[in-house]
């Protein structure tokens, strides 16, 4: 157990639907990052917080957005879904610093129908 | 481009056999790069990372990986596999520069295959 908890694990959605998925860093950690794994495009890096406030962004949609809360959780929103969208979205958290490993939870799987 | 290369889709080996999953990058300057290895139904797990100092680096359960600056290389080794650890395994890379994250440049992974 790596102690990032990512919620829900499954979420099956209609195309056009926004949901929201939930991360919870291990504890003292002040990062936290967003990844999509995906068949085609395989591990893709998505967004990093820093204590509340953006780090970097990758290869992001603009119908998807993130935040990182006080009490140092975060969210990934994504909305007018696509069937594209289908992947695994990991969260990942570390403790502070760019030479430090993040540590990843199990994963949300998203099945857009 | 920056990129992370993993030349082989699958890797088959047998159990006490020694294994290499082999990784390339394509960075300028001087870059950090991980093993990660993803179970199934499992999330990613950090085996071991190279910052500087010795090209040779010790991981989790007797993985280990050399870090060759001039091939770019940053092939991941053990010197005898056990069924356990067949698993899906990536090479990533921190690029240089980007001295605000630890966002990371995955490869496309390796199917890591041991056989009893």
């Amino acid at each position: 157990d790596s102690g990032v908890t990512q919620t829900p694990k499954h979420l099956i959605t209609a195309t056009g639907q926004r949901v929201t998925l939930r991360c919870s860093p291990r504890s003292g950690d002040l990062s936290v990052y967003w990844y999509q794994q995906s068949l085609d495009q395989g591990l893709q890096f998505l967004i990093h917080y820093y204590n509340g406030e953006e780090r970097a962004k990758g290869n992001i949609l603009e119908r998807f957005s993130a935040q990182q809360f006080p009490d140092l959780h975060s969210e990934l929103n994504l909305s007018s879904l696509e069937l594209g969208d289908s992947a695994l979205y990991f969260c990942a958290s570390s403790v502070a610093g760019v030479v430090t490993e993040a540590f990843f939870g199990q994963g949300t799987r998203l099945t857009v129908v | 481009a920056q990129s992370v290369a993993q030349p082989e889709d699958q890797v088959n080996v047998a159990e006490g056999n020694p294994l290499t999953v082999k990784c390339t990058y394509s960075v300028s300057g001087n870059p950090y790069l991980f093993w990660y290895v993803q179970y199934p139904n499992r999330g990613l797990q950090f085996l071991l990372k190279y910052i500087t100092g010795d090209n040779l680096v010790k991981g989790s359960y007797g993985f280990e990986a050399e870090f060759n600056k001039s091939q770019t290389s940053f092939h991941l080794k053990k010197p005898s596999a056990l069924v356990s650890d067949s698993a899906l395994y990536f090479c990533a890379v921190r690029p240089p520069g980007s001295s605000n994250t630890g966002k990371l440049i995955f490869g496309q992974g390796t199917t890591l295959q041991v056989k009893p």
